[in-house]
Parts: structure tokens; sequence; C-alpha cells
């Protein structure tokens, strides 16, 4: 079943500003990924955030967690073109594995 | 390039018609992961096999039928597919199954069902 839910489902930004999209989640979670998925393509991992950390960088990448909230949230920052394409949370359980996923945020960078 | 490679990247198929969707990884992961994505809805996980045995299978109609052969190769045999089950299906690995297993996905197969 669906566990992270992605807001917005869409953002448009100009090339350079700042994007912000966030993940809500239902259940306790060990950790939470991010995911970006170009136009028709596979996904591929940006960033993980475990249960016991508040904020997480990685590159242009500020990733943080509100356990207490169940949320989280991702910043790109400096946005550029190639930054188009849709991203996803993901979140694991306690006593789980697998990866509940949600319907993700389209982000266009406009040029 | 993901290190899991897909074939074929695009199949449209009749519904009485039987194919194959096949998935390699290059990574030496132990587990492989089908999943279905529709549009503007979560990825929905199908099956998961780990050390080639099938550990999940997430209430997936028996027209979809996996098969893995050894840690490297997954396939998802179709058979008698509905419309409905257009979509692009994702093939992923991870080192195995444990939690905070990051996934490594192929770039799917586009499918189409007529």
């Amino acid at each position: 079943s669906q566990q992270g839910e992605e807001d917005p489902q869409a953002l448009s930004i100009q090339e350079g500003e700042n994007a912000t999209m966030n993940c809500s989640y239902k259940t306790s979670i060990n950790n939470l990924q991010w995911y970006r998925q170009n136009s028709g393509r596979g996904l591929v991992h940006l960033i993980l955030i475990r249960s016991n950390e508040r904020e997480k960088h990685s590159g242009r990448l500020r990733v943080t967690l509100d356990t207490s909230k169940k949320s989280s949230s991702l910043l790109i920052t400096a946005s550029r073109a190639a930054d188009t394409a849709s991203y996803f949370c993901a979140t694991d359980g306690s006593n789980d594995y697998k990866l509940s996923f949600g319907a993700g945020t389209t982000v266009t960078v406009r040029a | 390039e993901t290190g899991v490679t897909q074939t074929p990247r695009h199949l449209v198929m009749g519904m009485t018609n039987k194919k194959s969707l096949k998935c390699e990884q290059h990574l030496g992961h132990n587990a492989m992961y089908w999943y279905k994505q529709s549009a503007k809805k979560p990825l929905e996980l199908m099956f998961v096999y780990n050390f080639k045995e099938q550990t999940e299978n997430n209430s997936v109609p028996s027209r979809f039928s996996p098969e893995c052969p050894n840690s490297s190769h997954l396939f998802l045999h179709l058979h008698t597919l509905q419309p409905e089950d257009s979509a692009l299906y994702l093939c992923a690995s991870s080192q195995d199954l444990l939690a905070a297993n990051i996934q490594y996905f192929g770039a799917g197969t586009r499918l189409s069902v007529l």
C-alpha cells in the first residue's frame, strides 16, 4: 500500500531558482529515500536519510526529515534544465525491507 | 547506465499473445524486483526474488509469471493480458533484502496491450 505522498504534484520553476518538494508518510520508518525519474526512464537513487537523522546534503540536494510530523522535504538549489524530472520518496518500515513509493512530484525547470 | 538492463524497451501485444520481458543486472546483487508503473500512480511492487527464490508475490494476477534462473537474470512472462495491463514495467536490483537497501532500476519496458 502507498506510504509516501509527495506534494506538490507538479512544480514549474525558472532555471537558477530553488525547488522544494515534500513527502508525508503514515507509519514509522527506518529510512527514507529520494529517487529521480527522467521521462520514460527508470528511477535513480539520489539520497537516503535514516530515521535518526534530521538533515542530509548531497551536492545541490538537501533533505530534511521530521519523524514527529512524519514528513520529509527535498530541496534542489540553483536548479538546471537537467533537473527536469519526477521525484519520488520511498520509505521502508521497521520490519519490512520493501520500499513504498509515492506518486511523485513532477518538476519542470524552464530555461 | 545503472547496471540494470531491460529488454525490450517497447512492446505492443495483443490480448492473446505471449511475450517475455527480460532484466539483467551486472552489479553482483542478490535481490531483484519487478514493479508496475502506471500514469499518475505510485510504483506497484509485483514480485521480489532473493538468491533466486521468490520472497514476494504482491497478489499479482497469474497472467504475469516471473522467472529467476539465477541472481543476475529476471524474466516476466506475459500471456492473455488485458488493456489495463498497459504500463511501464520496471526491474530493479539491490544488494540484499536488508533495510536501507538502495535499489537500482532499469530503464523499463513500455508495454501496450491492444
